[in-house]
């Protein structure tokens, strides 16, 4: 049973328009999320975190929101650009470092 | 070199191969992971070491065999492996002691077994 999922394989968005990642998960354990970004042949990248004490992180072009009463966060990305275009994976922290990852999420900005 | 390495990229072996992966990490960092990405597949974390010491095996097979001589290198061994265990290896670090920490990749070792 898949306790972080991402329901959306795919997004396509314009470039400078908003794109919005969502992820879902089930345990309300989890403490702190992570999102990744992964480019073929190469490993994911760290791009942003919220702690379950907080609904909301920003940097820069991007903001978590977590929503913990519906066991939901999502990523904004905004504006979007083409180099936006990767793979996004959400994780959960099931308390002491055991990432639990979403099975990811395909970002396509079109110019 | 800064960051995650992991060596080789590429590996290709038969099932009755043993072969070994290598992480070398440059950030200081105190626990290393071991993750599996297979095709179509969540990120699946198989081993941790904190500060050289083995806290988390994921039921991972015995043909995977990790070592981590200190907090800088972190090995997997491979031995007589299945079709089924090519995948994309891949190596992380954190800082370690527990709490709410990031884990850092590196580029992954792509594996294919004949």
């Amino acid at each position: 049973d898949q306790q972080v999922k991402q329901n959306s394989p795919s997004l396509s968005v314009q470039e400078g328009r908003i794109s919005i990642l969502n992820c879902d998960y089930t345990n309300s354990m989890f403490d702190y999320f992570l999102w990744y970004k992964k480019y073929p042949a190469e490993g994911p990248t760290f791009l942003i975190s919220i702690s379950s004490i907080k609904d909301k992180n920003e940097d820069g072009r991007f903001t978590v929101f977590l929503n913990k009463s519906a066991k939901h966060l999502s990523l904004h990305i905004v504006p979007s650009q083409p180099g936006d275009s990767a793979v996004y994976f959400c994780a959960a922290d099931n308390q002491g470092g055991k990432l639990i990852f979403g099975q990811g999420t395909e970002l396509s900005v079109k110019p | 070199e800064t960051g995650v390495t992991q060596t080789p990229r590429h590996l290709v072996m038969g099932m009755t191969n043993k072969k070994s992966l290598k992480c070398e990490q440059h950030l200081g960092h105190n626990a290393m992971y071991w993750y599996k990405q297979s095709a179509k597949k969540p990120l699946e974390l198989m081993f941790v070491y904190n500060f050289k010491e083995q806290t988390e095996n994921n039921s991972v097979p015995s043909r995977f065999s990790p070592e981590c001589p200190n907090s800088s290198h972190l090995f997997l061994h491979l031995h007589t492996l299945q079709p089924e265990d090519s995948a994309l290896y891949l190596c992380a670090s954190s800082q370690g002691g527990g709490g709410q920490e990031t884990q850092y990749f590196g580029p992954g070792t792509r594996l294919l077994v004949l």
